[in-house]
């Protein structure tokens, strides 16, 4: 199995330019989630797909960030244009949605973003 | 001035002791929680998980145990070894939705 897949791992950009960070998740998955982790604020939900659909972006801290989730494979977390404060590291989580139950989100191994 | 960030709470044991992490969560509607483990530079690793209709859990050498009443669920890891060094989340959820809500993480530390 390979679990959660995301690329690139690091990534450094200048203000002002666009970044996309790229979600594999694990196959058979319904459920994607993106999250972002600084020493600030910890762990925080950005954005949420369910069958490809986006279902709650209220974490999404404002206009310059977008999500897309164009098939049950792939999902982008873009950022136009990218501030230093967007500086973290961005986590793809996937689970499966089986009858009413919740399941367990697998984490992949994140992207450290920085922004000078 | 200095960022002011989170600040973990810590926990330091010696290999071969148990260790137990503690993690009060806020919604009493919360049915289903889980911990993570996350070492460093890497994303956070399912542990185990437990539903709000069992008050205790047990994996292989963790034990997570539930109290409703007072809101607490507690990670305990037996004979505790270096490997297990990292920081620990709990996270609940309310069922049926996808939303997790994570805790600020204890940092465990363990002395050879």
């Amino acid at each position: 199995d390979a679990g959660v897949i995301q690329s690139p791992r690091h990534e450094v950009t200048e203000m002002g330019q666009e970044v996309t960070l790229r979600c594999k998740p694990i196959s058979g998955h319904n459920s994607l989630f993106w999250y972002r982790q600084t020493m600030m604020r910890g762990l925080e939900l950005l954005i949420y797909f369910n069958n490809n659909v986006p279902i709650d972006d209220s974490g999404m801290p404002e206009d310059r960030f977008s999500a897309k989730m164009p098939n049950a494979s792939f999902s982008t977390l873009k950022i136009q244009p990218s501030e230093p404060r967007d500086s973290a590291v961005y986590f793809c989580a996937s689970s499966t949605r089986t009858g009413g139950d919740t399941d367990t989100q697998y984490f992949g191994p994140g992207t450290r973003l920085t922004v000078l | 001035g200095e960022s002011v960030g989170l600040h973990l709470p810590t926990l330091s044991v010696q290999e071969g002791d148990n260790s137990i992490i503690n993690c009060a969560y806020s919604n009493s509607a919360s049915d289903y929680f889980i911990w993570y483990k996350q070492e460093s530079g890497k994303g956070p690793q399912f542990i185990i998980d437990i539903r709000s209709n069992m008050d205790k859990r047990q994996g292989q050498r963790v034990t997570v145990l539930l109290n409703k009443t007072v809101k607490h669920l507690s990670l305990q890891i037996a004979a505790t070894q270096p490997g297990d060094s990292a920081v620990y989340f709990c996270a609940e959820n309310i069922t049926p939705g996808n939303q997790f809500y994570f805790g600020t993480g204890t940092s465990l530390t363990v002395i050879p």
